[in-house]
């Protein structure tokens, strides 16, 4: 059972575009909702993270929109280069589960020159 | 600080071997976790631990067992090895959880692991 799902599975943008991953959640226990980004032969790292107190985070580049009541959160890369091609995962967590993730499935963006 | 590491970086067993996968950390985590990694499944967690000498169970832990008898070490061990766990595995540690706050998780480089 797939508690955190995301889409798209594969994403293709131009240099400059706009790269959008969306993910829903169903748990409404789940408080906090980091993305990670992964490059081919490298472990996940955090790129940045949200709670749902918050509609919008931003860092650089890279925002995050959250619905709370759609259970709903998506990042949205701006400016999109190619050192952005990495596989990105949502992930969501709830306070009591000891920093314990649930990933979503995982979407691989290519960014073109 | 190497950070996290795991050893091997590849291997490959026949059906029915076992194996150890190694996890460290220079961070003095209190927090480690062991995950898998297939192709349209995301990370899904295996088994993690909360502190030197403890172990728990995660989302997908049958077939594999886990040991922390030192803080900065987290062992997987797979008794009996199955294609079905050909996989990338990651190791991740993190502080422990202060109240009202969440931590970012560590990960290694992964072990890519191949049953035949």
């Amino acid at each position: 059972q797939q508690q955190v799902k995301q889409s798209p599975q594969s994403l293709i943008v131009q240099k400059g575009g706009i790269s959008i991953i969306n993910c829903a959640y169903e748990n409404t226990a789940f408080d906090y909702f980091p993305w990670y980004q992964q490059f081919p032969g490298k472990g996940p790292a955090l790129l940045i993270a949200i709670r749902p107190d918050v509609s919008e985070k931003k860092e650089g580049r890279f925002t995050i929109s959250f619905n709370k009541s759609a259970k709903q959160f998506s990042l949205h890369i701006m400016d999109s280069q190619p050192g952005d091609s990495a596989t990105y995962f949502c992930a969501a967590s709830k306070e009591t589960s000891g920093s314990r993730l649930t990933f979503g499935e995982g979407t691989q963006l290519t960014v073109n020159p | 600080n190497a950070g996290v590491t795991q050893t091997p970086k590849f291997r490959v067993l026949k059906t029915g071997q076992s194996m150890t996968l190694l996890c460290a950390q220079d961070m003095n985590h209190e927090y480690m976790y062991w995950y898998r990694q297939d192709p349209g499944m995301g990370l899904r967690l295996i088994h993690y631990s909360v502190g030197e000498g403890t172990t728990a169970k995660g989302e997908v832990p049958d077939g594999y067992n886990v040991s922390r008898l030192k803080k900065q070490n987290f062992l997987l061990g797979l008794e009996s090895a199955a294609p079905s766990q050909t996989s990338v595995y990651f190791c991740a540690s993190s502080y422990s959880l202060a109240e009202g706050s969440y931590n970012e998780q560590f990960f290694g480089p992964g072990t890519r692991l191949t049953v035949l």
